[in-house]
């Protein structure tokens, strides 16, 4: 079981809006540790989506963005696209572990 | 443009070891905490080790503190990971991560290489 739950799978038509959730706890994302993404396209590494909680890299469009509260954090997906087809992972840093949590990923179906 | 090149994987008996190596380039490695990820087959990512950017820190999971041995070499731009006892469930692809600064406190993820699989099996 991850430290960061996620839900295994959403699905949207192509041109809606998805959001995938990532829930963790008051040693994780709680404590003000920052949640980032990444999506991993089928048979590739993992890639960074969102870091810092709602800060994309260069390159990755704004269709993609996040939101964090409390002791959970949000990524949304507006405009879907065939392409968008992935698995993603929230990650942030765990304080009782000492170490970095990921969620145990979210696999998303274009329909 | 950053690569990491993971390599040294193969299929290993239990009990048995490897050293994992990752060649980086496009960046200034010695400014930058580096991590080994892993994934098991069919499963979800895992973070395994991380080192700072000079070396002088390591971190390891619980699951293999004891066993694996992170290390850098930062005159070849070069991350390790000796994995020791090898279990079943160490199989996984094994991929090495850059992180956005040199410490590893709170870090994410943004460049990773392509993974390297060690499979444990007799």
């Amino acid at each position: 079981q991850s430290v960061l739950t996620q839900p295994p799978s959403v699905s949207g038509a192509p041109g809606q809006r998805v959001t995938i959730s990532c829930t963790g706890s008051s040693s994780n994302i709680g404590a003000g540790y920052d949640v980032h993404w990444y999506q991993q396209l089928p048979g590739t590494a993992p890639k960074l989506l969102i870091y810092g909680n709602n800060n994309r890299p260069s390159g990755v469009p704004d269709r993609f963005s996040g939101s964090k509260s409390g002791t959970s954090a949000s990524l949304a997906i507006t405009g879907l696209q065939a392409e968008d087809e992935a698995d993603y992972y929230c990650q942030s840093y765990d304080s009782s572990l000492s170490g970095s949590v990921f969620g145990g990923g979210t696999q998303l179906t274009v329909l | 443009e950053v690569q990491l090149l993971e390599s040294g994987g193969g299929l290993v008996q239990p009990g048995g070891s490897l050293r994992l190596s990752c060649a980086a380039s496009g960046f200034t490695f010695s400014y930058y905490a580096m991590s080994w990820v892993r994934q098991g087959p069919g499963k979800g990512l895992e973070w395994v080790s991380a080192i700072s950017g000079s070396g002088g820190s390591t971190y390891y999971a619980d699951s293999v503190e004891g066993r694996f041995t992170i290390s850098r070499d930062n005159s070849k731009n070069t991350l390790y990971l000796q994995i020791n006892n090898l279990r079943a469930e160490d199989t996984a692809v094994y991929y090495c991560a850059k992180g956005p600064w040199s410490g590893y406190y709170r870090a994410y993820f943004d460049y990773w290489g392509q993974g390297t699989l060690v499979t444990v099996s007799s």
